[in-house]
């Protein structure tokens, strides 16, 4: 199976500044990737997929770059309802996997 | 809006089995493949199984294989997940998930605990 690899586990922010999440895989995805943000108590939510599909309501900070096995995701501008756990999910091979998970915390 | 809702979740005996329900409402659930994901509390979120849009294509987990039946009926909208022979490690949040490319809509979850 792949084994989706994220870095950091925590990443300490201020509001205003920018966040940079790292997703490795184990092999090649090519860029069907998505990632996902968690609040406590909540189910993940769909943030972007593919190459750079967001999703309904999440706005344009939020952007994903990268292909292959090395992926990106930066909140170029932390707000205070982005601090989240976010993870990735590569949806190129079975069985679907998830990354461990990022969790953005205010500095 | 768009709308997934898990049922079935609850405190159940190792070797025991349980079955989840999932309705789904404001879409044409017979055009979707379907997921069941589970998020074990403290841990990371794992997919379990997956259905295509007809049910004739099924998906499982290895760590649920032959255990784990997932099923539709797209009359009603409705998803299961039926778990036979339930394991300490299958305590999670399980949460159903519309397909497309990602899972792009979830329900609330419901929780499964599986202890003596």
């Amino acid at each position: 199976e792949i084994v989706m690899t994220q870095s950091p586990a925590t990443l300490s922010v201020s509001p205003g500044e920018r966040a940079t999440l790292s997703c490795r895989a184990s092999q090649s995805v090519s860029s069907d990737v998505a990632w996902y943000q968690q609040k406590p108590g909540q189910a993940p939510r769909l943030l972007i997929y593919g190459a750079s599909t967001r999703a309904t309501g999440f706005p344009a900070r939020f952007s994903v770059s990268g292909s292959g096995t090395e992926f990106t995701l930066t909140i170029s501008s932390l707000q205070s309802e982005d601090f989240a756990v976010y993870y990735c999910q590569q949806y190129n091979n079975w069985p679907r996997t998830f990354g461990q998970g990022t969790k953005v915390e205010i500095k | 809006q768009v709308q997934l809702v898990e049922s079935g979740g609850g405190l159940v005996k190792p070797g025991g089995s349980l079955r989840l329900s999932c309705a789904a409402s404001r879409f044409t659930f017979s055009d979707y493949f379907m997921s069941w994901i589970r998020h074990v509390p403290g841990k990371g979120l794992e997919w379990v199984s997956h259905i295509s849009s007809s049910g004739s294509i099924k998906y499982y987990a290895d760590s649920v294989k032959g255990r784990f039946t997932i099923s539709r009926d797209n009359a009603k909208n409705a998803l299961y997940l039926q778990m036979n022979s339930l394991r300490a490690e299958d305590t999670a949040v399980y949460y159903c998930a519309r397909v497309y490319y990602a899972f792009d809509i979830w329900g609330q979850g419901t929780m499964v605990t599986v202890s003596s």
